[in-house]
C-alpha cells in the first residue's frame, strides 16, 4: 500500500539558509499534518491543513511557512537557518472525511551546519 | 489536549504479552486515545485507537477502564522487533496528536 513519501529524506544546509521540505500524502488523504523532533526529543506538531486551507497551528516558528497544494501535496519552508533547527520533520496524512487514523512519513533529517 | 502519563521503561521477555500502562484522567467525553510506536527516529507508527470500548487488531488490544481515566496497551507476543518508543497519546479525532514522553520498551531475548 501507498505510505506517506517525504523528500528529501537528508539535507544538510548552513546557517541563513533556506529549506524547503515536500510531503506526499498517502492517495486520497486530504489532511496533512507537520512534525519536528530534535535530538532526544518527542515529536511536536507544527502545523497542518485540510482541504488546502490552514487548519491547525502549534509551535511554529515565523521563519517557518507551510502550504498544502491542489494535489494535496505540501511543503515546509524554512527559511534563514539555525543551529537548531536541525531535527527530523515528519509528515503524517489523514482523511478527515473518511477518518482514519494519522499515517507518518520516514522523515526528513534536516542539518544545519 | 488531555495529558498523559506513561512509565518511562519497561522490559519485556520475547514471546510474552507485554502491558503499556497509560493514565489520562483529564480526559474528555469526546476524545479518543491513541497509541503509536517510533522505532529509532523512524516515522511513527500507527497501532491502535478507541473511544471506550476495548479494541484489537492484528497488532496489539488496546484496554480502556470504564470511568476512561487509564487504559493499557496489549501486545500479545513481543518480538524483539517490537522495541521501541510507545506512545499514549488522547486527542479528539481532528489528529493533531500531541506527543508526550512515551514509554521506551526494551524486548529481550
Amino acid at each position: 500500500a501507498a505510505g506517506v513519501i517525504q523528500s528529501p529524506r537528508h539535507l544538510i544546509k548552513e546557517k541563513r539558509e533556506t529549506a524547503t521540505l515536500k510531503c506526499y500524502p498517502i492517495p486520497r488523504h486530504d489532511t496533512v499534518y507537520w512534525y519536528q523532533q530534535g535530538p532526544g526529543q518527542d515529536p511536536q506538531f507544527l502545523i497542518s491543513f485540510y482541504e488546502k486551507m490552514q487548519s491547525d497551528k502549534g509551535s511554529i516558528p515565523d521563519r517557518f511557512s507551510a502550504q498544502q497544494f491542489s494535489d494535496y501535496h505540501s511543503e515546509l519552508n524554512m527559511s534563514s537557518l539555525e543551529l537548531g533547527d536541525s531535527a527530523l520533520y515528519f509528515c503524517a496524512s489523514s482523511s478527515f472525511t473518511v477518518n482514519t487514523e494519522a499515517f507518518f512519513g520516514q522523515g526528513t533529517r534536516l542539518t544545519v551546519v | 489536549d488531555a495529558k498523559t502519563t506513561q512509565p518511562p521503561s519497561m522490559d519485556c521477555a520475547e514471546g510474552r504479552a507485554a502491558n503499556l500502562p497509560c493514565n489520562h484522567s483529564t480526559i474528555s467525553g469526546n476524545e479518543y486515545v491513541y497509541w503509536y510506536r517510533q522505532i529509532h527516529s523512524q516515522g511513527p507508527q500507527y497501532i491502535i485507537h478507541g473511544l471506550k470500548n476495548n479494541e484489537t487488531n492484528e497488532m496489539a488490544s488496546l484496554i480502556i477502564t470504564e470511568d476512561r481515566k487509564s487504559s493499557t496497551l496489549i501486545l500479545p507476543h513481543a518480538t524483539l522487533r517490537d522495541t521501541a518508543v510507545y506512545y499514549c497519546i488522547v486527542g479528539s479525532n481532528d489528529y493533531k496528536l500531541s506527543f508526550g514522553a512515551g514509554t521506551t520498551v526494551t524486548v529481550r531475548a
